[in-house]
């Protein structure tokens, strides 16, 4: 069966220092990979997907990059972080297909930046 | 441009009454609906989805819900709420290819003993 891992859990960063949150997926292989953010407990935003190694789209304009260095492996950084960076972190993978998919959420990381 | 919503912030439900969670969408093209459940600090938990065929989809823990193409309504339903469903309940559509999926803000529900 599959399973997805994120870790740290939690996280407290001073702003200005570096991030790097990390993602791995096992039980698949070529599975789309997910980054959103969850602010104040509420809406998901889609920050970054993945269809394959070094293949990565951003959704949105910020202060933060996405990496597949691996198959199963998915990346969040910044050089600097910011307050308006602190929130829930949340991966997620999908089977490869043409839409419909459903994706599958790891536990999560609580990040906050002070 | 695709869009959910989620037309309540919270649903009061007492215990073995049934329950409904709102949801309504827009895209271009046919959707693909779905359902998403949310514990404090944890993962969303996925419950059901619809791509095509029968509009009453059923799903983990009791869950159904129906899609309603003239309404653009995806209501998520359960004939007899437990405490243990309170929770935050998010719906999500996806239309077209590379599977990007849109969450509504999604709506707390609280069942009560």
């Amino acid at each position: 069966s599959q399973t997805i891992h994120q870790w740290p859990a939690t996280l407290v960063q001073p702003v200005g220092s570096p991030l790097s949150l990390e993602c791995t997926v096992e039980g698949t292989s070529n599975p789309n990979l997910y980054w959103y953010r969850q602010a104040a407990g509420r809406g998901l935003q889609l920050l970054f997907y993945s269809i394959g190694i070094d293949q990565i789209s951003s959704e949105v304009p910020q202060n933060l990059s996405a990496s597949r260095p691996q198959d199963r492996q998915f990346i969040l950084s910044s050089k600097k972080l910011l307050l308006s960076d602190s929130g829930f972190y949340l991966c997620a993978w999908s089977v490869p297909g043409v839409g419909g998919e459903t994706q599958y959420f790891g536990p999560g990381t609580r990040l906050l930046v002070l | 441009a695709q869009s959910v919503a989620q037309p309540e912030d919270q649903v009061n439900v007492a215990e073995g009454n049934p329950l409904t969670v709102k949801c309504t969408y827009s895209v271009s093209g046919n959707p693909y609906l779905f359902w998403y459940v949310q514990y404090p600090n944890r993962g969303l938990q996925f419950l059901l989805k619809y791509i095509t065929g029968d509009n009453l989809v059923k799903g983990s823990y009791g869950f159904e819900a129906e899609f309603n193409k003239s309404q653009t309504s995806f209501h998520l339903k359960k004939p007899s709420a437990l405490v243990s469903d309170s929770a935050l309940y998010f719906c999500a559509v996806g239309s077209g290819g590379y599977n990007k999926l849109i969450f509504g803000a999604g709506t707390r529900l609280a069942v009560h003993p």
